[in-house]
């Protein structure tokens, strides 16, 4: 069964726009990773935040974290027409449990 | 230093076959776990494989099988293919010894007619 939800499932929107994505989850976790994926191939690991961290940034990313409501929120900043795939968040309770996804979102940025 | 790779890349089977997906870690990884993810979908936990045994395992029916290799190379068989099991197939790696995120390879798309 799946973790939790992203939402909104789909989203559409300019290049140069910011884009952001949420997921809830619905137990206690260690980590909260979000990958990508191009056209149903495999998924490329985008940023990891642990369970005791609020923000974390990569480049164009942020993600955020807030265990009271069991969600997170990803930031893409300058949307460009390449960062068009499904976003998928993960959970884990420890560093060895199996990932729990969410069903993903799909951004669509438009040139 | 290659990624996870994943063998075959496509593949048509009827129902009743019987299929087997190959998986080789990254260099440096010993743990091997594969996820199904159905159209639309996000992907689902199958099992995982360290020290050559399965060490976890997902709400997957017995019909589905795997074998872990010396060398860490993985496998995943179904047996008594179902419609049901079309879907994209993840094997991911990571290392026992390291609080490292796993990785994924690109996938072997199975389609049951």
């Amino acid at each position: 069964s799946q973790q939790g939800e992203e939402d909104p499932q789909a989203l559409s929107i300019q290049e140069g726009e910011n884009a952001t994505m949420n997921c809830s989850y619905k137990t206690s976790i260690n980590n909260l990773q979000w990958y990508r994926q191009n056209s149903g191939r495999g998924l490329v690991h985008l940023i990891l935040i642990r369970s005791n961290e609020r923000e974390k940034h990569s480049g164009r990313l942020r993600v955020t974290l807030d265990t009271s409501k069991k969600s997170s929120s990803l930031l893409i900043t300058a949307s460009r027409a390449a960062d068009t795939a499904s976003y998928f968040c993960a959970t884990d309770d420890s560093g060895n449990t199996p990932l729990v996804f969410g069903k993903g979102t799909r951004l669509s940025v438009i040139a | 230093d290659a990624g996870v790779t994943q063998s075959p890349t496509h593949l048509i089977k009827t129902r009743g076959q019987q299929v087997t997906l190959r998986c080789s870690p990254k260099s440096g990884h010993d743990t091997v776990s594969w996820y199904q993810q159905a159209l639309g979908q996000g992907p689902q936990f199958i099992f995982q494989y360290y020290e050559e045994e399965e060490r976890q395992r997902g709400n997957f029916p017995d019909r589905f099988s795997g074998h872990q290799f010396p060398n860490y190379s993985s496998e995943l068989n179904v047996n008594a293919l179902l419609l049901g099991d079309s879907a994209l197939y993840l094997c991911a790696s990571r290392s026992s010894g390291s609080l490292e995120t796993q990785y994924f390879g690109p996938g072997t798309r199975l389609l049951v007619l």
